[in-house]
């Protein structure tokens, strides 16, 4: 039972270009969250999606950032005309429909650096 | 505005010996709390949840607690080993009317188990 998947691990991209962040949640999951961790700071919750549905986007920066969780395929999160303060890590979380509890299993992260 | 702390920020503590990590949150009306481990470059393991109605969760040699009316949670490690060297998160889950949403999470307590 493969976890949270998240791709790329890596990403570098230099000022001004777009980043596109995948999240497979783990097989029976349908409710998925983002995360950041900036360099010396706490995890900050972005955005808790659910299939085709954006439930809670408050943690979401105004303007350049975007999630969708399709009804087919992985979650995007999706960052356009990247700065050097998007440089951070970036975590995709998910639970399972149905559970009182939510408990949260969370992918490996994408790492962005914007040179 | 909820918030989480965590202390002590680091800990270093001679292999062998009992130790508790501490986690405050502002918001009584928590939905449930989940202790997790994050070792450097990693992504996050759940180690325990706690729901609302429960007070106390064990698995193996960790302990946690929770206690609402304070606004405490304790992780409590028993017999420590150098493969418990990492950083761990305390996060709290709050209930906005529409079922739990993110999390929001404590900027860890760095621990070092010495050999």
């Amino acid at each position: 039972n493969a976890g949270v998947m998240q791709n790329p691990r890596h990403l570098v991209r230099r000022r001004g270009q777009e980043a596109r962040l995948r999240c497979s949640p783990m097989k029976g999951h349908s409710h998925v969250y983002w995360y950041r961790q900036l360099p010396e700071e706490g995890l900050k919750f972005m955005v808790y999606l659910q299939k085709e549905n954006i439930i809670d986007e408050s943690g979401m920066p105004k303007e350049r950032f975007s999630a969708e969780f399709p009804k087919e395929g992985p979650s995007i999160l999706r960052i356009q005309q990247v700065v050097r303060g998007d440089s951070a890590a970036y975590f995709c979380a998910s639970s399972a429909a149905g559970y009182s509890y939510n408990e949260q299993f969370f992918g490996p992260g994408t790492r962005l650096t914007v040179l | 505005k909820q918030e989480v702390t965590q202390i002590p920020a680091a800990l270093s503590v001679p292999e062998g010996e009992n130790l508790v990590l501490n986690c405050s949150f502002t918001d009584s009306a928590i939905y449930n709390l989940q202790w997790f481990r994050q070792d450097p470059g990693k992504g996050l393991t759940s180690l325990l949840l706690i729901q609302s109605s429960q007070r106390e969760q064990t698995s193996g040699r960790l302990n946690a607690s929770l206690d609402k009316s304070s606004g405490r949670s304790t992780l409590y490690i028993a017999a420590s080993q150098p493969g418990d060297s990492a950083t761990y998160l305390c996060a709290a889950s709050y209930d906005s009317g529409g079922g739990a949403d993110g999390l929001t999470f404590g900027k860890g307590t760095h621990l070092i188990i010495q050999p």
